[in-house]
C-alpha cells in the first residue's frame, strides 16, 4: 500500500528558500501533489506532477523528483510570513484503480520575520 | 478546476446528536465523491468513498453505522455523523473523483465539528 512521509517541523527566515521534503513507497506510477493548509482553513492545491516528470516550476514554487529514490521537494522561493502553514505532500497511483489521495503527515513550516 | 462546496463550515453539537454534512459538486457530475477526516495536528485520513446510487465503501476501522453516507445525486454527497460523541470532533473533508489528475485534488473547504 501507499505510505507518505514528511519531517514535521522547518524553520526559515524571511526571504530565504525553504524545502520541505517527502518521500513516498508506491512503486508504481503516481501523480503527486503539495497543498498548503493554513490554521482552521481548508485544503489549497498548490501544485502537481507526474511520476515521469523530473521537475516542475511555478512561480516562487520548484518541485523536483527523485523517482529512483522516490523523494518529492518542494522548493519556496523567497518565503514570506504568509507562507508560514502546513505542507502536506500527497500522492495517487495510476493503476490501481484507487483515485484518493493517501497524504503526508504534514510539514509545519515556520516562517521568521 | 473543479469547485467543491461544502456545508456547514464550523458545526457544534450536543453528544448523542446527529450532524449532517453535505458536499456538492458545483460544475461537475460526481459519480464518486471521498470523504476525508483529520484529527488536530494530524494528517487527512480517507474514510469512505461515497457512490452515486449505490453504497458506500469504508475505509477499515471507519464504522458504517456511524458515519452514514447518502449520494443521492451526481452533484451531492451527504456524511451524517449519528450519536456523536466528543472523540467524533474533527475536520472533515469531502472531494470528488473524475478524469484526469487534477479533479481528486480539489477538496471542499472543510467542516470543523466540535461535539460537546
Amino acid at each position: 500500500g501507499e505510505d507518505v512521509e514528511q519531517s514535521l517541523f522547518l524553520s526559515v527566515r524571511e526571504g530565504d528558500s525553504s524545502v520541505i521534503n517527502c518521500t513516498y513507497t508506491d512503486s508504481s506510477s503516481t501523480y503527486l501533489y503539495w497543498y498548503k493548509q493554513e490554521p482552521g482553513a481548508g485544503l489549497q492545491l498548490l501544485t502537481y506532477i507526474f511520476s515521469n516528470m523530473d521537475m516542475k516550476q511555478d512561480q516562487r514554487l520548484t518541485v523536483l523528483l527523485n523517482k529512483k529514490d522516490k523523494h518529492l521537494s518542494l522548493r519556496i522561493a523567497d518565503t514570506q510570513t504568509g507562507d508560514s502553514a502546513i505542507y502536506f505532500c500527497a500522492e495517487r497511483p495510476m493503476d490501481t484503480g484507487r483515485r484518493a489521495l493517501t497524504f503526508g503527515s504534514g510539514t509545519r513550516l515556520q516562517v521568521q520575520p | 478546476g473543479a469547485v467543491v462546496s461544502q456545508h456547514p463550515s464550523r458545526v457544534i453539537c450536543k453528544s448523542g446528536t446527529s450532524v449532517k454534512i453535505e458536499c456538492r459538486s458545483l460544475d461537475f457530475q460526481a459519480t464518486t465523491m471521498f470523504w476525508y477526516r483529520q484529527f488536530p495536528k494530524q494528517s487527512l485520513m480517507l474514510m469512505a468513498t461515497s457512490n452515486e446510487g449505490s453504497k458506500a465503501t469504508y475505509e477499515q476501522g471507519v464504522e458504517k453505522d456511524k458515519f452514514l453516507i447518502n449520494h443521492a445525486s451526481l452533484t451531492l454527497s451527504t456524511l451524517t455523523v449519528t450519536s456523536a460523541h466528543p472523540e467524533d470532533s474533527s475536520f472533515y473533508i469531502c472531494s470528488i473523483s473524475g478524469q484526469g489528475p487534477t479533479i481528486e485534488a480539489f477538496f471542499g473547504q472543510g467542516t470543523r465539528l466540535t461535539v460537546v
